[in-house]
């Protein structure tokens, strides 16, 4: 069956701009989680959807990173006002239900680049 | 806070050895643990989970063991290959909605 997909694969763009990604999870999955990923470092946490709701954004690095899930599906990360800190691969995950007991599916990543 | 740590350094072993990876996690008391691999430019591929009541678990050429007196899992593969050549990484999490929190990965490079 299809897998979680990402889009788009890359992208670039000047400092001061807007940018959305997007994470179609796979059906029926109740859970989401977007994590940021900078060159060979760990997976840094951003934000965990249930459905449509948000229980835990702790990870959101600051008010110019929003997210939003509609129809328990799609979701959209957007940055405003990118910086070139921003420049990371974003990484969408999601699992049949939230907690630590369901394994996560990976996407593939958008590669964000900030110039 | 918790913590999870992983070795930062890669683990270089031959082909053929077992490789023994390392998550240690202070300040937590996680009751699931799991373990990812991490190919470049890929995103993490489930491999196995160990509960906290649960010592050991198996899979193939995969094990994993789960001491929640060290505070640590230890992931062996045995016989490796060169193609388990990746990044492993550990995540631990509690009961409920709680979100898994990633350790930061070691790399394993196996030579032929």
């Amino acid at each position: 069956g299809a897998g979680v997909s990402q889009s788009p694969s890359n992208k670039v763009t000047e400092k001061g701009k807007d940018v959305e990604l997007r994470c179609d999870p796979i059906s029926g999955h109740t859970a989401l989680y977007w994590y940021r990923q900078s060159l060979g470092q760990g997976l840094e946490f951003l934000i965990y959807f249930q459905g449509n709701s948000a229980p835990d954004k702790s990870g959101l690095p600051s008010d110019r990173f929003s997210a939003e899930r509609t129809g328990g599906s799609v979701s959209t990360l957007t940055i405003q006002r990118t910086q070139q800190e921003d420049s990371a691969v974003y990484l969408c995950a999601s699992s049949f239900s939230g907690g630590a007991y369901y394994e996560q599916y990976f996407g593939p990543g958008t590669r964000l680049t900030v110039t | 806070s918790q913590k999870i740590e992983q070795n930062s350094e890669a683990l270089n072993i031959q082909e053929g050895k077992t490789a023994t990876l390392t998550c240690n996690y202070t300040n937590y008391s996680p009751a699931y643990l799991q373990w990812y691999r991490q190919d470049p430019g890929r995103g993490p591929v489930f491999l196995l989970l160990i509960r906290e009541n649960e010592k050991e678990k198996r899979k193939e050429r995969l094990k994993v063991t789960f001491d929640t007196t060290l505070k640590q899992s230890l992931f062996h593969i045995t016989a490796s290959q060169p193609a388990d050549s990746a990044t492993y990484l550990c995540a631990l999490g509690n009961t409920g909605f709680q979100k898994l929190v990633f350790g930061t990965g070691t790399r394993l490079l196996v030579s032929p």
